[in-house]
């Protein structure tokens, strides 16, 4: 079965110190994966998507970046973070050709 | 205009009560539609997929209107574990882009 696993579940850094989110996925080949971000009380915003490896497309502009150096690993990065940076980041994976999201457990970052 | 729009309630029901839940969605070429639940500070998980017949799954029920550009969302007999945020999600069909209602709130009264 396939499986999502996303780490640190929380996380608390310093404005201005870089970031570094990883995520991977078990049990399938080149999926869809994608970066989500909630702030609080607020909808789920997508942030990057990639349909393979190396493969990123950027959704909203931001001081985040993405990568993917292997199949099923997708990496958040920020050189540089902002407090308008914190909020729930989800990691969600899904096949290709098919529709419906699996999402990782989140992380929960706040920026002070 | 958003592409999908919920009301965010909330929701306040007492146990037992039947409620009900509407999305609309802008895209008339949306080809996929699902309902996702999410728990306080939890992820969202895949509660079901909505069928252009509507579908049932329990005590579950959604339907699409594509006339109107809505789908819902029936809960039967609510129950105290059905409290949580049930988020709309519409696709264009392409794969690669879903879009998220900001959810709406369902608590389930004693």
């Amino acid at each position: 079965s396939q499986t999502i696993h996303q780490w640190p579940a929380t996380l608390v850094q310093p404005v201005g110190s870089p970031l570094s989110l990883e995520c991977t996925v078990e049990g399938t080949s080149n999926p869809n994966l994608y970066w989500y971000r909630q702030a609080a009380g607020r909808g789920l915003q997508l942030l990057f998507y990639s349909v393979g490896i190396g493969q990123i497309s950027s959704e909203v502009p931001q001081n985040l970046s993405a990568s993917r150096p292997q199949d099923r690993q997708f990496i958040l990065s920020s050189k540089k973070l902002l407090l308008s940076d914190s909020g729930f980041y989800l990691c969600a994976w899904s096949p290709k050709g098919q529709y419906g999201y699996t999402f990782g457990s989140g992380t929960r970052l706040t920026v002070v | 205009r958003k592409e999908v729009e919920q009301d965010p309630g909330p929701f306040n029901v007492p146990e037992g009560a039947t409620v009900a839940f509407n999305c609309t969605y802008s895209n008339s070429a949306s080809q996929s539609f699902f309902w996702y639940r999410q728990d306080c500070r939890k992820e969202p998980k895949l509660l079901m997929s909505v069928y252009s017949s509507g579908n049932e799954d329990g005590r579950f029920t959604a339907q699409l209107n594509r006339a109107s550009q809505y789908i819902s969302l029936l809960i039967r007999d609510s129950k105290l574990s059905d409290s949580a945020t049930y988020l709309c999600v519409v696709s264009p069909g392409a794969g690669n882009q879903f879009y998220f209602g900001t959810g709406t709130s369902l608590t389930v009264i004693p």
